[in-house]
């Protein structure tokens, strides 16, 4: 049962334009959405967060945007730089605040010079 | 500041063996959680730590199971190893207010079970 789900396994854009990943959740219990990144070797560095409660996050280039009636999330990265090539993990946290994260299976965003 | 340390970097084992897998927290973290992450898929919950008490646990077998020392630092004990243990293991930490939030990972054991 794949609560979170990133149905785009890789993306690819241009330096300079946008990159937008996207992310879809069952659960509407749901509260804490969270989006990291993950270089090869490395483990995934956190990246943004967005609470139920709000529908955008802004943190320099990186936005999230939250749709609950849909139960979609983006991540907008602008512009994108090839030091952002990296996987990308979408997260989410139940109600209970139980410290379980739910991740997707990742985007793979390849930024060409 | 030192962030979230693994060791070892990668491990080699047998099917049947068992392993030990550690894990120190970020500075001021009090809580630590362990995930298991197979090629090409996102990260799994195994069991998550507080207080050297297992707080909460995913849908892995009882052959997983861990411990936390009085320092934050923690362990994760595989046994009876199968092919499919073959994974990324990774340690994230954070402070128990904060744990249903942002966690910190460490870059990860990788474990390769032949």
């Amino acid at each position: 049962d794949q609560q979170v789900k990133q149905n785009s396994p890789s993306l690819s854009v241009q330096e300079g334009r946008i990159s937008i990943l996207n992310c879809d959740y069952t659960n509407s219990m749901f509260d804490y959405f969270l989006w990291y990144k993950k270089y090869p070797a490395e483990g995934p560095t956190f990246l943004i967060s967005i609470s139920s409660i709000k529908d955008k996050n802004e943190d320099g280039r990186f936005t999230v945007f939250l749709n609950k009636s849909a139960k979609h999330l983006s991540l907008h990265i602008v512009p994108s730089q090839p030091g952002d090539s990296a996987v990308y993990f979408c997260a989410a946290s139940p109600a209970s605040n139980t410290g379980k994260l739910i991740f997707g299976q990742g985007t793979t965003l390849q930024v060409k010079p | 500041d030192a962030g979230v340390t693994q060791s070892p970097t990668h491990l080699i084992k047998t099917r049947g063996q068992q392993v030990t897998l550690r894990c120190s927290p970020k500075s001021g973290h009090d809580t630590v959680s362990w995930y298991q992450q197979a090629l090409g898929q996102g990260p799994q919950f195994i069991f998550q730590y507080y207080e050297e008490e297992e707080r909460q646990r995913g849908n892995f077998p009882d052959r997983f199971s861990g411990h936390q020392f009085p320092n934050y630092s923690s362990e994760l004990n595989v046994n009876a190893l199968l092919l499919g243990d073959s994974a990324l293991y990774l340690c994230a930490s954070s402070p128990l207010a904060r744990q249903g939030y942002e966690q910190y990972f460490g870059p990860g054991t990788r474990l390769t079970v032949t």
